[in-house]
């Protein structure tokens, strides 16, 4: 199975500041990495697919990057609404795995 | 708009079946996988396993001698039934749309359900 981790685990940022997550997985998965948003009590949704494609209806604030086994995730510009845990997730093979998970909270 | 919804009982007893339906809504069921997803409380996220709507399946080895995914078009549903559960099974089941893009691998949820959260005790 792909493994994912993601760092870091969580972190405190303000709003206006620009956030970077990393996820990485244990071996190349191309682009074939996704990102989700989550916020408390709510089912994730989808940010990002291909590694850097937005999804429709994603303010443009996020972006995606990477390939092969280092991937990153970036809001240009944290907004209120952005604090949420945030998951990376590959489809190269199955099972597909999701990364731990990264907690973006109010500094 | 596409939407899902999960139902089925919230208490399940060890050593018994859960059971979940996924209701599809706004869209056709045909010429797409769709998926279960958990989430333990407070962890991260684990994939269980697709149907599409021809009835492939494929399933998480993890989970796999213990889970079947089944498909009823008629009535847009798709559903879970996870056998011989223990307290390690308490979660939020979501259902979910696999979408692709460009190629298979490219294989994204674009489609969730609010979730269903099955509890797991005596």
């Amino acid at each position: 199975d792909v493994q994912m981790t993601q760092s870091p685990s969580s972190l405190s940022a303000s709003v206006g500041d620009r956030v970077t997550i990393t996820c990485r997985a244990s071996q190349s998965i191309s682009n074939y990495l996704h990102w989700y948003q989550q916020k408390p009590g709510k089912a994730p949704s989808l940010l990002i697919y291909g590694a850097s494609s937005l999804q429709s209806g994603v303010p443009s604030r996020f972006s995606g990057s990477g390939s092969g086994t280092d991937f990153t995730l970036t809001i240009s510009s944290l907004q209120p609404e952005d604090f949420a845990t945030y998951y990376c997730q590959h489809s190269y093979s199955t099972p597909f795995t999701f990364g731990p998970g990264t907690k973006v909270d109010i500094k | 708009q596409v939407q899902l919804k999960e139902s089925g009982p919230g208490l399940v007893k060890p050593s018994e079946t859960l059971s979940l339906t996924c209701t599809v809504s706004g869209g056709s069921i045909r010429g797409y996988y769709w998926s279960w997803i958990r989430q333990p409380p407070g962890k991260g996220l684990e994939w269980i396993g697709y149907i599409y709507y021809n009835g492939d399946t494929n399933y998480n080895p993890s989970l796999e001698s213990r889970v079947t995914i089944s498909l009823d078009i008629s009535n847009s549903q798709f559903s879970l039934k996870l056998r011989s559960v223990t307290a390690a099974d308490t979660a939020m089941y979501y259902c979910a749309r696999v979408e692709y893009s460009g190629n298979w691998y490219t294989r994204f949820f674009d489609y969730w359900g609010q979730g269903s959260l099955v509890t797991v005790s005596s």
